[in-house]
This record gives structure tokens, C-alpha cells and sequence, in this order.
């Protein structure tokens, strides 16, 4: 068990609503990522933190945003959900860039 | 950013049997992790290799990284059904200034059949 605590686990929400998705961690690992994974693609990199208030985009960051006002706390913000969002996210954290990092159990995110 | 190819995609053999999954890049990675992965769970942490050549065992299982760093490889001896899953590469690129990202092949999908 990693420390890592991902909500909600599944949601369901409509086309052009907000959804704000939650990683919370008890290790005070440094390092914490937001991956989505899709059949076909695998598992990619959407946004990423190396300290409190401190991010950077990743692979396919569009449509996406996040905010770390904690250490603990890393929030993913679709601001107005699209069907190709449907996606399982998965919240990740490292002690160091690069390195070994763990991850949350996932969240299933359906968008209708 | 880097590719990671891993191969077979799919892979479904007998309980007791050996198997050998592939992880591939042109590149040089400074570290490479194997994870697997059951149906609706996170990916677990296997093992993380670092050095070229480096061979790790962990009970059945064998990773190996290249001697280049470039490619690794996860034998499984006697495999179990337990063993069933999607197993997942990640090597490790260097962003500048320390920084790093993990880079995913898109997995390989083991079905061990009793």
C-alpha cells in the first residue's frame, strides 16, 4: 500500500460539465503525477508536480489542469468534460524525479 | 519523448510453462521499472533496474537491463495463474535540470491458464 488515495473512484458526468478529480497522499513524497490510460495508448503522462504549487504539462495536458496547494493534495481539473476524456486516471508519486513511482488504485471517469 | 516497445502484446500460455516479455527503445534510459497490473487496479511496482547488465530475480520472475540501457526483458519461470496480468515497462528520460519523466510501453497482457 502506497499512501495514495484517489477521488472519487468512479464517476459518471455529462458533456461540458467540470469535473475535478482528487490524489491524496500520506508518504510526503515530493513528486506526484497525473496518468490517464486508454486502450491502444497505454499509460500517458497529463500533468505532473515537483513541489507545492509547482507543475508542468505532460504528454496530453490539453483540456486539463491541476493545482497542488499541499504537499499531500493533487487535484485534476477537466473544466468542461468531453467523451474523449472517458478514461481511467491514475494518480502516481515519487520521492525523486525519475525514479521508482508508486500508484493510486484509479479513477474510472465516464463522460456522457 | 522516448519509445518503449514491448512485445509480445498479448501472450497466453499453459500453467507451468516459461515466458520471456520484451521491453525495447533506440534510446538510452537512466532507469527502467517493470510494473503489473490486475483489472481495475493501479499498476504495483515490480522491480527498478539501474545499471547496465543488471540482472534481478524476485522469486519466479527475472528482469534484466541491457547492457546499453536501451532494452530490458521479465522471464517467468513456471508460470502460475497468479502470474495473470498486464505487465508494463517505464524508462526513466532525463528533462534537464534533474528533472525526469517516465516513459510507458503499452503493456504486455499475460493470461497463465490452469
Amino acid at each position: 500500500d502506497a499512501g495514495i488515495t484517489q477521488s472519487p473512484r468512479h464517476k459518471v458526468t455529462e458533456t461540458g460539465t467540470p469535473v475535478t478529480l482528487r490524489c491524496h497522499q500520506t508518504e510526503n513524497h515530493r513528486y506526484m503525477y497525473w496518468y490517464r490510460q486508454d486502450p491502444g495508448h497505454g499509460l500517458r503522462l497529463i500533468h505532473y508536480s515537483y513541489g507545492v504549487k509547482d507543475t508542468d504539462k505532460g504528454e496530453v495536458s490539453d483540456g486539463y489542469s491541476v493545482s497542488r496547494s499541499k504537499t499531500e493534495d493533487f487535484l485534476l481539473t477537466l473544466e468542461s468534460a468531453t467523451s474523449s476524456q472517458t478514461s481511467v486516471y491514475f494518480c502516481a508519486i515519487g520521492r525523486s524525479s525519475g525514479n521508482t513511482i508508486y500508484f493510486g488504485e484509479g479513477s474510472w471517469l465516464t463522460v456522457v | 519523448t522516448q519509445l518503449l516497445e514491448q512485445s509480445p502484446q498479448f501472450l497466453s500460455i499453459q500453467e507451468g510453462e516459461n515466458l520471456t516479455v520484451y521491453c525495447n527503445s533506440s534510446s538510452v534510459f537512466s532507469s527502467l521499472q517493470w510494473y503489473r497490473q490486475e483489472p481495475g487496479e493501479g499498476p504495483v511496482l515490480l522491480v527498478t533496474v539501474v545499471t547496465g547488465g543488471e540482472v534481478k530475480k524476485l522469486k519466479r520472475l527475472t528482469f534484466q537491463f541491457g547492457d546499453a540501457r536501451k532494452d530490458s526483458s521479465l522471464h517467468i519461470t513456471a508460470a502460475q495463474p497468479g502470474d495473470t496480468g498486464l505487465y508494463l515497462c517505464a524508462g526513466a528520460e532525463g528533462l534537464g535540470a534533474g528533472s525526469y519523466q517516465l516513459t510507458f510501453g503499452k503493456g504486455t497482457k499475460l493470461s497463465v491458464i490452469p
